[in-house]
């Protein structure tokens, strides 16, 4: 058991369409973050949310957006889907308002949303 | 740019062979560095991080892994895998106060009996 939770598990869209993508982070924790997995590749940072506000931001379009919930959990939205934007997408959670060094602050990652873009 | 590099793609191994997985991240100021397991259908898992201190540090499963900041590397080692090792393992480092993290492409261990 992860203790992130997301879902849909798989989801199949079409280009152009829109996504939404949900987790709820591991208990105790109040940082998320979103990170793109496309195939054969490393996780790449989306961006992370604290206090219902993002904070960091990887290098992706505006495309991308998100939102965090005063529970703590989170959604990344994905709009005017591009064929490149299959992949799988990951929600890591921390705590200890995810600043380093702190041993509570490693991420755990849920099991992650594969998209499909027809 | 800040990144990191996995020098192997695809490592195959048999059962009590030694492991040794390269790691070298590019960025010059301080740095946490971690390593993650992805087994087959499962999520990603910590196998192993280093803040500060003793830079040989060990994590689960009898893995273990030395910084050597000259060197801007991180590399894996194992003294005996087995078959349940299989699996792709990944590299990462964050720096700063946030845990942003900068992931390698992965390698991917494939075990025989």
């Amino acid at each position: 058991d992860a203790g992130v939770t997301q879902s849909p598990t798989h989801l199949i869209k079409t280009r152009g369409q829109q996504v939404t993508l949900r987790c709820s982070p591991k208990s105790g924790h109040d940082t998320v973050s979103w990170y793109q997995q496309a195939l054969g590749q490393g996780p790449q940072f989306i961006f992370q949310y604290y206090e219902e506000e993002e904070r960091q931001r990887g290098n992706f379009p505006d495309r991308f957006s998100g939102h965090q919930f005063p529970n703590y959990s989170s959604e990344l939205n994905v709009n005017a889907l591009l064929l490149g934007d299959s992949a799988l997408y990951l929600c890591a959670s921390s705590g200890d308002r995810g600043r380093i060094p702190s041993g509570a602050n490693v991420l755990t990652f849920g099991a992650g949303s594969r998209l499909t873009v027809l | 740019a800040q990144s990191v590099s996995q020098h192997n793609h695809h490592v195959i191994l048999s059962e009590a062979a030694s492991l040794e997985l390269g790691c070298n991240y590019s960025y010059g100021g301080t740095v946490n560095l971690f390593w993650y397991v992805q087994y087959p259908g499962q999520h990603l898992q910590l196998l192993l991080k280093y803040f500060s201190g003793d830079p040989l540090v060990k994590g689960i499963k009898g893995f273990e892994a030395e910084f050597i900041k000259s060197k801007f590397s991180f590399n894996l080692r194992k003294p005996s895998v087995q078959w349940s090792d299989t699996a792709e393992y990944f590299c990462a480092f964050s720096s700063g106060g946030y845990n942003k993290l900068i992931f390698g492409a992965g390698t991917r261990l494939a075990v025989h009996p």
